[in-house]
């Protein structure tokens, strides 16, 4: 049973530029949420999406912007990069609008320069 | 609006002795608390959770803990430390309505002394 990926697994960007990650939640999830972990810090809450919709937002501009397809994976799209985004990116899965259990994935390391 | 609130960035214990890891929480509504641990280089793996249901808890790897309400406390205890776990340990509160988002304390560093 394939548990959630995320690619790439480490990314160096310029600020300014733009940049995507991605998701594949866990076999029969059909729910992702994404985080950033700043270094020492623990995860924060970006946006959940769900039946393609984002459900949920965490106090993050909007030059973070996500994306869910109908396979249930999702992209998570950062604007004009900033240092100050550099991070761990996670990525959680769960099943359906009352499941409380989140897996996470093993992160995407960003870095910006 | 809630908040989780680990005590202690660093904690070190000796292979054998007892482990304890403070985390206190704020929540407006009735919560569900997690722990969950971070290798390095790694994404976080659900240690057990709290859901309402009895309030000691035992999870994996022999980790425990227990929901104390008035004292808004979920500590994490192990009796006896091994050196695998050594790790970045953070606790975690969501609401109990549906597929809530989880807010995350610091998170605390387990060392393990030989």
């Amino acid at each position: 049973d394939a548990g959630v990926t995320q690619s790439p697994t480490h990314l160096i960007k310029t600020r300014g530029q733009q940049v995507t990650l991605r998701c594949s939640p866990k076999s029969g999830h059909d729910t992702v949420s994404w985080y950033q972990q700043a270094l020492g810090q623990g995860p924060q809450f970006i946006f959940q999406y769900y039946e393609e919709e984002e459900r949920q937002r965490g106090n993050f501009p909007d030059r973070f912007s996500g994306h869910q397809f109908p396979n249930y994976s999702s992209e998570l799209n950062v604007n004009a990069l900033l240092l100050g985004d550099s991070a761990l990116y996670l990525c959680a899965s769960s099943f359906g609008t009352f499941s409380y259990e989140q897996y996470f994935g093993p992160g995407t390391r960003l870095t910006v320069t | 609006a809630q908040s989780v609130t680990q005590l202690g960035s660093h904690v070190s214990v000796s292979e054998g002795a007892l482990v304890l890891l403070r985390c206190n929480y704020s929540s407006s509504v009735p919560p569900y608390l997690f722990w969950y641990v971070q290798y390095p280089n790694q994404g976080l793996q659900l240690l057990l959770k709290y859901t309402s249901a009895a309030t000691l808890v035992k999870g994996i790897n022999g980790f425990e803990a227990e929901f104390k309400k008035s004292e808004t406390s979920f500590h994490l205890t192990k009796p006896s430390a091994h050196m695998s776990d050594a790790a970045e340990y953070f606790c975690a509160v969501s609401g109990t309505q549906g597929a809530q988002k989880l807010v995350f304390g610091q998170g605390t560093r387990l060392t393990i002394n030989p």
